[in-house]
């Protein structure tokens, strides 16, 4: 079990570009998580997905922002015209549905953004 | 809505101190609870969970019990060691929604 990836680890970009990361979750794994944690503060969740629907998303979740999970495998994050405030870590995170309302979540290491 | 609010730190104490962080809820429904671990340089891992009142998750020689009646999940060690430097992150899951809620994390700094 490889665990929950994610790619690019770090990302510089201009402030305008968008950005495209990925997350690769644990394999058998049908739910997919987005986060986002700013410095000094907790993950605060974006989007989920249950095999490659989305099912939640969360009003920090602009219309820049935009997220896939095709097929029900891999997910993809992207940020279009990117703003200043959009520098954080972009945390993914999977877990196995067994029936209950909530199954432990397993995060990967992020991706660090930076918007110059 | 859902939120959690635990002790700001940082927190530094000496090797073989006992260590509790307090984290307390609110919640509609029954949540289940989470302590996760972020050491240096290295994602958010689960330290440990409880998925009803009265349980007590332990992992590591760390322990939190679920307290319905005052809302909280403190965690706690007995004999805290020099790698368990790290920021900890107390969460609730459930309660009507499967995101979790953190709280804004408590440095640990253990000093030999």
């Amino acid at each position: 079990d490889t665990g929950v990836s994610q790619n690019p680890r770090h990302k510089i970009t201009k402030r305008g570009q968008n950005v495209t990361f990925r997350c690769d979750p644990i394999s058998e794994h049908n739910r997919l998580y987005w986060y986002r944690q700013t410095l000094g503060q907790g993950p605060e969740f974006l989007t989920y997905f249950q095999n490659e629907a989305q099912l939640e998303k969360s009003r920090l979740l602009s219309d820049r922002f935009s997220a896939e999970r095709p097929k029900g495998s891999f997910s993809t994050l992207e940020i279009q015209r990117t703003e200043q405030g959009d520098s954080a870590m972009y945390l993914c995170a999977s877990s196995l549905t067994g029936g209950r309302s909530t199954d432990t979540q397993y995060f990967g290491p992020g991706t660090r953004l930076t918007v110059l | 809505g859902n939120s959690v609010t635990q002790m700001e730190g940082p927190v530094t104490l000496s090797e073989e101190a006992f260590l509790t962080i307090n984290c307390t809820y609110t919640a509609t429904g029954y949540p289940s609870l989470f302590w996760y671990v972020q050491y240096p340089g290295e994602g958010l891992q689960l330290l440990l969970k409880a998925t009803k009142a009265d349980d007590k998750g332990s992992n590591k020689g760390f322990e939190a019990t679920y307290r319905k009646e005052t809302t909280s999940f403190h965690l706690e060690k007995g004999s805290v060691q020099v790698s368990d430097s790290a920021v900890y992150f107390c969460a609730l899951g459930g309660a009507g929604s499967y995101q979790l809620t953190f709280g804004k994390g408590t440095k640990l700094s253990v000093i030999p």
